[in-house]
C-alpha cells in the first residue's frame, strides 16, 4: 500500500525557517516524481513544488520561488521541503503527494507562521 | 498561468439524485504527448484530498463507478450518478499539463 507521511510542521515566527519531511513507503520511491501542495485555513488547494525522480528537475510556484527548496534522498525514501523567509501567508497544512498528478496524498502537517 | 474555473461553487443535492460539476481551463489542457492531464479530487470534511479521476475520465482504484469524468480541450465535467451521504465534501479539478500546476476553487457538495 502506497503511504506518504509528513512531519516537521509547527509554529514559527515571520522570517524564520522550517524543514518538512515526507517518508514514503509501499512503492519504489526513486521511480516517482514527488510533490508538495498546501491548504491555508478554510481555503482551497495550492500546488507548491514538484521534484523529478532523480532530483535533477525541480519546479516551484511563484509564491515560494527563491524561499523554498524541494529535495529528496532516495536512499532514505524521503522527500523534503526547506522553507526559509517564512511569511504569515505561508500558514497552511502542507501535503506531500506522489507524482505531479497527486495520485496519493499524506495526512498533512500544519505550519503556522505567526509572531 | 492556467486558470481553472469551477461551477457551481456550492451544490446542494438530494440523496440518490445526480450531481454535476463543471471545470473550465483558460487554455487547452492537451499535452504535447497527446494526453489531457485533468484530474479530479475529493476532500471529505477533516480529511486529506483523494484523487478520484485522472486524465479526464479514468477512475482511480477503489473509486465507486457512480463517479465519472468527461470533457476535452478546455471544458470538463465530473458527474456523480446517484449521490450518497459519503460524497459530501469539496471537489477540486486540477490541471497537470502545464507548469505551474493549478487547481480550481473547489465545489462544496452538501446534502439538501
Amino acid at each position: 500500500e502506497v503511504q506518504v507521511l509528513e512531519s516537521g510542521g509547527g509554529l514559527v515566527q515571520p522570517g524564520g525557517f522550517l524543514r518538512l519531511s515526507c517518508a514514503a513507503s509501499g512503492f519504489t520511491f526513486s521511480s516517482y516524481a514527488m510533490s508538495w501542495a498546501r491548504q491555508a485555513p478554510g481555503k482551497g488547494l495550492e500546488w507548491v513544488s514538484t521534484i523529478g525522480p532523480g532530483g535533477g528537475s525541480t519546479y516551484y510556484a511563484d509564491s515560494v520561488k527563491g524561499r523554498f527548496t524541494i529535495s529528496r534522498d532516495n536512499s532514505k525514501n524521503t522527500l523534503y521541503l526547506q522553507m526559509n523567509s517564512l511569511r504569515v501567508e505561508d500558514t497552511a497544512v502542507y501535503y506531500c503527494a506522489r507524482t505531479a498528478n497527486f495520485d496519493s496524498w499524506g495526512q498533512g502537517t500544519l505550519v503556522t507562521v505567526s509572531s | 498561468d492556467v486558470v481553472m474555473t469551477q461551477s457551481p461553487l456550492s451544490l446542494p443535492v438530494t440523496l440518490g439524485q445526480p450531481a454535476s460539476i463543471s471545470c473550465r481551463s483558460s487554455q487547452s489542457l492537451v499535452h504535447s504527448d497527446g494526453n489531457t492531464y485533468l484530474n479530479w479530487f475529493q476532500q471529505r470534511p477533516g480529511q486529506s484530498p483523494r484523487r478520484l479521476i485522472y486524465k479526464v475520465s479514468n477512475r482511480d482504484s477503489g473509486v465507486p463507478d457512480r463517479f465519472s469524468g468527461s470533457g476535452s480541450g478546455t471544458d470538463f465535467t465530473l458527474e456523480i450518478s446517484r449521490v450518497e451521504a459519503e460524497d459530501v465534501g469539496i471537489y477540486y479539478c486540477m490541471q497537470a499539463t502545464h507548469w505551474p500546476r493549478t487547481f480550481g476553487q473547489g465545489t462544496r457538495v452538501e446534502i439538501k
